[in-house]
């Protein structure tokens, strides 16, 4: 079956550090997002790409980035760990009709010390 | 940019009442309102969704209503469950270029009782 999946599951870093968190799908959608999860914000969109070499920023960007090299994959990476970065974060999926159901992935708990 | 609000930020009832969601929403382009339910340590799923030439979508024991006039939009969940606690998540988006981008309200901590 196809699946989006995310890893790590859980990580613990220390303030400065580079970090990349990965995301895989089979669906072979071309749309891709990253949010992050915190108290009282919901979901917030970080990075979407909508196809190879395609990125986006979003909302909350500030300190990360994405690269689309393949349909399948979309690593997140954090140039430079900051505390406000602890939150959980999930990568998305979907087709590229404008109705399409986004399917998400397990998340990615991220702690940064 | 889109802005989404959703209240109450938590609600609890008894299994079998019924539990209603509001989110308001800024854009008024925005013509696309999914609704996605959060299980612990999970990511979200969509459970219904709305586009703007529609009033009403009922799907078994939810439903969502909305008001593009007044911007807002609801999610009624009846003969609730204990399956049915979670955190339920609205979102808007824009229906523009063929994409689907959303901006997600705060989320609503449900808690159904037996």
């Amino acid at each position: 079956d196809a699946e989006i999946t995310q890893s790590p599951r859980h990580k613990i870093t220390e303030t400065g550090r580079q970090v990349t968190l990965a995301c895989h799908q089979t669906w072979n959608h071309n749309n891709m997002f990253w949010y992050r999860q915190d108290l009282g914000h919901g979901l917030r969109l970080i990075h979407y790409s909508y196809g190879v070499q395609d990125t986006n920023k979003g909302e909350v960007s500030d300190g990360y980035s994405v690269s689309r090299s393949n349909t399948e994959d979309l690593p997140l990476t954090l140039e430079s760990a900051a505390s406000s970065q602890t939150s959980v974060y999930f990568c998305a999926s979907s087709e590229t009709s404008p109705t399409s159901e986004q399917f998400f992935g397990p998340g990615t708990r991220l702690t940064v010390l | 940019g889109e802005n989404v609000e959703q209240h109450p930020s938590t609600l609890s009832v008894q299994e079998g009442d019924s539990a209603v969601i509001k989110c308001t929403y800024s854009d008024s382009a925005s013509n696309y309102f999914p609704w996605y339910k959060q299980e612990l340590g999970k990511g979200p799923q969509l459970i219904i969704d709305i586009r703007s030439n529609v009033g009403e979508k009922k799907d078994q024991r939810i439903a969502v209503t909305l008001n593009k006039t007044a911007k807002h939009f609801s999610l009624h969940i009846t003969e609730t469950q204990p399956e049915d606690s979670a955190v339920y998540f609205c979102a808007a988006s824009p229906f523009s270029g063929g994409y689907n981008k959303l901006i997600f309200g705060a989320g609503t901590r449900l808690a159904v009782h037996p």
